[in-house]
């Protein structure tokens, strides 16, 4: 199916354990993000890539893990997962050049 | 000063009433600005872009006073369908995409 997808949808699991979440896109979009949504924080950028094995940080990277080897793939590690982790990750996509960015319907993780 | 600051709400307002919300920024270079739209656990999506003084779509019109370093969003003849949480968004230094800053959001209730 056309547009950007997130699996898994939700996902629970416990502290200390690896966690990866997954962000395909098929529009070949250059930009990829990663967000956080948390009550309180509204929306926060975990880390972006401009293209293809070019990420970098965004506001809250300290826990997570990028990696982008294909342009329609972007997924999203936390490497030892812990409770502060709990919450709504959207992942997005913007053709370069600006414009809106399109979202993913999310991945409701929590750790427990 | 926060990056992007947005009314507080909750607003619950009746079908028919007109509404705005209001949202400032603290870089001035910034050239262009967003709102989007996010409904109760879903995925935000662009509402209206604001590029020069203001933009008009049907009920909804963005108005930018860059001298004040606000946007406002202004729904007239609300809808019950207008309820969501609207989302003030400016990019950095004055590009259109990459790290783009989100306010926390303006609950906002249109009820019978």
């Amino acid at each position: 199916d056309a547009g950007i997808t997130q699996s898994p949808r939700y996902k629970i699991t416990e502290t200390g354990r690896q966690v990866t979440l997954m962000c395909h896109q098929t529009w070949s979009h250059s930009y990829m993000f990663w967000y956080r949504q948390d009550l309180g924080h509204g929306l926060r950028l975990i880390y972006y890539s401009a293209a293809a094995d070019i990420t970098d940080k965004g506001e809250v990277p300290d826990g997570y893990v990028v990696s982008r080897s294909k342009t329609e793939n972007f997924p999203l590690t936390l490497e030892s997962a812990t409770r502060s982790q709990t919450s709504v990750y959207f992942c997005a996509s913007l053709l370069a050049g600006g414009g809106e960015q399109f979202f993913g319907p999310g991945t409701r993780l929590t750790v427990l | 000063r926060k990056e992007v600051e947005q009314d507080p709400g909750p607003f619950n307002v009746p079908e028919g009433a007109t509404v705005a919300f209001n949202c400032t920024y603290s870089n001035s270079a910034s050239q262009s600005f967003f709102w989007y739209r996010q409904d109760c656990r879903k995925e935000p999506k662009l509402l209206m872009s604001v590029y020069s003084s203001g933009n008009e779509d049907g009920r909804f019109t963005a108005q930018l006073n860059r001298a004040s370093q606000y946007i406002s969003l202004l729904i007239r003849d609300s809808k019950l369908s207008d309820s969501a949480t609207y989302l003030c968004v400016v990019p950095p230094s004055g590009t259109s995409y990459g790290k783009l800053t989100f306010g926390q959001g303006t609950i906002l209730t249109v009820h019978p």
